[in-house]
């Protein structure tokens, strides 16, 4: 059975921090790992990810992914309040109609 | 354009009721899903949609219907609602596998359920 689980569940940091929050997967037939954010209401897309070891950056956020340890890290360097939100990793496979497997999420929360 | 939107935002029901959840996308997507989500446990596919007139389950089916009629409607139906429906349901779209730029689930805002 396809299984993606993320670290840590939750976590709590001060505004400047760097957060790392971990994806690991056991898929068959892996596509892709994407990340987003989830705020109050519907997760937005951050990253998409399909090659091990190539960085995906967008400011102060940044992404990679592992395959051969079966895993993604998303780094949140310099954090904001607005930072504060709960992340979800989900793993798409190739079945024929692109399954997505999410994790549970790793809820961050910033304080000032 | 609006993108994926849901009706209704909000909905109290009591044990045993029905209801019908729309979901609505207009970025011509032929993939179409319903999840549900629960505290810690992220986000369950409850059914999908390949394309118009077909449907699938998902993760979670049980207690739930689906259509889809209409390319950019996606329907779910609670025949009889019972208190383990309690929870935060979203639909999502997107393109098919085979377009790899556009990769991503689109969601929509969802929709908080609670049966009484």
């Amino acid at each position: 059975e396809d299984k993606v689980v993320q670290s840590p569940l939750s976590l709590v940091v001060h505004e400047g921090d760097t957060v790392t929050l971990n994806c690991s997967y056991e898929v068959t037939n892996f596509r892709s790992l994407l990340w987003y954010k989830q705020e109050k209401k519907a997760p937005t897309f951050l990253f998409m990810l399909t090659s091990s070891g190539i960085e995906k950056k967008s400011g102060r956020l940044s992404s990679i992914l592992d395959k051969k340890e079966l895993s993604s890290i998303l780094n949140i360097t310099a954090t904001q309040t607005g930072d504060s939100a709960i992340y979800l990793c989900a793993v798409k496979t190739t079945d024929s109609w692109g399954k997505f497997q999410f994790g549970a999420g790793t809820q961050v929360v910033v304080t000032p | 354009n609006a993108g994926v939107t849901q009706t209704p935002k909000f909905r109290v029901l009591k044990t045993g009721q029905s209801m019908t959840l729309l979901c609505a996308q207009d970025m011509n997507h032929e993939y179409m899903y319903w999840y549900r989500q629960d505290p810690g446990m992220g986000l369950r596919l409850i059914h999908y949609s390949v394309g118009e007139g077909t449907t699938a389950k998902g993760e979670v089916p049980d207690g739930y219907n689906v259509s889809r009629l209409k390319k950019q409607n996606f329907l779910l139906g609670l025949e009889s609602a019972a208190p383990s429906q309690t929870s935060v349901y979203f639909c999502a779209s997107s393109y098919p596998t085979s377009i790899l730029t556009y990769n991503e689930q689109f969601f929509g805002p969802g929709t908080r359920l609670t049966v009484l």
